[in-house]
């Protein structure tokens, strides 16, 4: 089973911008739909993004999706202290009704 | 606002079988087009979809676990389960529970489990 590749980590400083990668190939991404999810420790994951670049009601709007081809990214504007989280594409499968692949992961750091 | 929690042992012997419910509260589990859905995180390692089940019991499971995984829906407790057959180490893993509305996505989580497969 494939995976999607995501940088392990990346880190900015309050209020800068951070990018997010998530790359795929066409039999995923580059057919199916993009969500992105935040992961805290021994909190329960959230949706950030859905449908490639939709923010669910409540996501702040410094968070936003796109999709081109076979890649993915999420942006993450105005860094706050606590976007200090981990963060994983998924590309879904409408035949599975679940994700077929996530990503492998992106550490963000708040310096 | 809705809520999902995993429960189930923490620890399992290898070969034998994982049995996790993942209760599902503020809200009915009995929804058309809506999917209940189990995902795993082994540590180190990114996330894995295990399978979706549908309220009237309409399944789909990744194929490669297909041969291992059995998941069922109670309505009346609102609850919804997962079984891994003859575990190994390999399925140690922080277990989630999730919900898959109307969109192709995942809406509400609960906070994990996790299981350790050891003798």
């Amino acid at each position: 089973q494939s995976v999607l590749t995501q940088p392990p980590s990346a880190s900015g400083t309050p209020g800068q911008r951070v990018t997010i990668s998530c790359s795929g190939s066409s039999s995923d991404i580059g057919s199916n739909t993009v969500n992105w999810y935040q992961l805290l420790p021994g909190t329960a994951p959230k949706l950030l993004i859905h449908r490639n670049n939709q923010r669910p009601s409540g996501v702040p709007d410094r968070f936003s999706g796109s999709k081109s081809g076979t890649s993915a990214s999420l942006a993450i504007s105005g860094l706050q202290s606590e976007d200090e989280a981990d963060y994983y594409c998924a590309a879904w499968d409408d035949s599975l009704n679940g994700p077929r692949v996530f990503g492998t992961g992106t550490k963000v750091t708040v310096l | 606002q809705l809520q999902l929690q995993e429960s189930g042992p923490g620890l399992v012997k290898p070969s034998e079988t994982l049995s996790l419910t993942c209760s599902v509260s503020g809200g009915s589990i009995a929804i058309n087009n809506y999917f209940w859905v189990w995902i795993r995180q082994p540590p180190g390692k990114e996330l894995e979809w295990i399978g979706s089940i549908s309220y009237s019991g309409t399944t789909y499971y990744n194929p490669s676990l297909k041969s291992r995984v059995t998941m069922s829906v109670d309505t009346s407790k609102n609850q919804f389960s997962l079984k891994l057959d003859s575990v190994t180490d390999a399925d140690t893993a922080v277990y989630y529970c999730a919900r898959k509305p109307s969109n192709p996505c995942l809406d509400y989580w609960g906070q994990g489990t996790l299981v350790t497969v050891s003798s």
